[in-house]
C-alpha cells in the first residue's frame, strides 16, 4: 500500500446498530495514525492519535485499534446515534500528513 | 479550541483575478498547512510551512503560492484564479514535524467560488 485508503467510502447505519470501518496505510516506517471526525459544514476534529502496535483508544462510543505490522486501523462505533453522522478521516504521516478520502457515515433514526 | 482563524470565510471572485486567503494562529505552532476539500477527494494538501519563510509544496500546489513572514500568519495566494480552484480551503496547524504523534487543528474553512 502506497497511500492511505479507507473503506467503505460510505455507509448507512440504523440507529442503535454498531458499525466499523477500515483505514489501510503503508506499514513501513510507521510513525503514527490519526483519526479525525468531520461533521458537515464544520472543520475536522481529532479523535485519536495512535502510535503503538496493538494500541486501542476509546472516546465514548467510538473506539479504534491499530495494527502497524499489517498496516491497518479499525474504527468502531457502538450503538450508533444520529449525532455520529459524519465523515471519519484517517491520516498517516508519510512525508507529510496524508489523509484518506474518508468514511462517510449516515445514521438513520 | 485551538486559536486558528481564516479570512475571509466566503469569497466570490472572477476568473483571472488574484486571491489571497489568510490563516492566523495564536498557538505559536511551528507547522501550518493549507488544504482544499473537494467531493470525492477528501482533503488534499496544497502547501505547508515548517517555520517562518520555510515552505514546501503539497500534492496539488500548481496555481498556488504561499508566504509566511510571521509565525502566526500563513497566506495562500491564487495567482490567477480559475474555476477549478472553486473549493473549500482549510488551514491547519500543529507543533510536530509531519504530524508525528500530534494531531492537526483545523481552522473554520474558507469557501471560495471562482466564476
Amino acid at each position: 500500500i502506497l497511500n492511505v485508503e479507507q473503506s467503505p467510502q460510505s455507509l448507512h447505519v440504523q440507529e442503535g446498530d454498531s458499525t466499523n470501518f477500515t483505514c489501510s496505510f503503508p506499514s513501513s516506517n510507521f510513525y503514527a495514525l490519526h483519526w479525525y471526525r468531520w461533521e458537515t459544514a464544520k472543520s475536522p476534529e481529532a479523535l485519536f492519535v495512535m502510535t503503538l502496535n496493538g494500541d486501542e483508544k476509546k472516546k465514548g462510543r467510538i473506539s479504534a485499534t491499530l495494527n502497524t505490522k499489517e498496516g491497518y486501523s479499525y474504527l468502531y462505533i457502538k450503538g450508533s446515534q444520529p449525532e455520529d453522522s459524519a465523515t471519519y478521516l484517517c491520516a498517516s504521516p508519510l512525508h507529510r500528513l496524508a489523509f484518506g478520502k474518508g468514511n462517510q457515515v449516515v445514521v438513520i433514526p | 479550541d485551538a486559536g486558528i482563524t481564516q479570512s475571509p470565510r466566503h469569497k466570490v471572485t472572477e476568473t483571472g483575478t488574484p486571491v489571497t486567503l489568510r490563516c492566523h494562529q495564536t498557538e505559536n505552532h511551528r507547522y501550518m498547512y493549507w488544504y482544499r476539500q473537494d467531493p470525492g477527494h477528501g482533503l488534499r494538501l496544497i502547501h505547508y510551512s515548517y517555520g517562518v519563510k520555510d515552505t514546501d509544496k503539497g500534492e496539488v500546489s500548481d496555481g498556488y503560492s504561499v508566504s509566511r513572514s510571521k509565525t502566526e500568519d500563513f497566506l495562500l495566494t491564487l495567482e490567477s484564479a480559475t474555476s477549478s480552484q472553486t473549493s473549500v480551503y482549510f488551514c491547519a496547524i500543529n507543533s510536530a514535524p509531519g504530524g508525528v504523534g500530534d494531531e492537526q487543528f483545523f481552522g473554520p474553512g474558507t469557501r471560495l467560488t471562482v466564476l
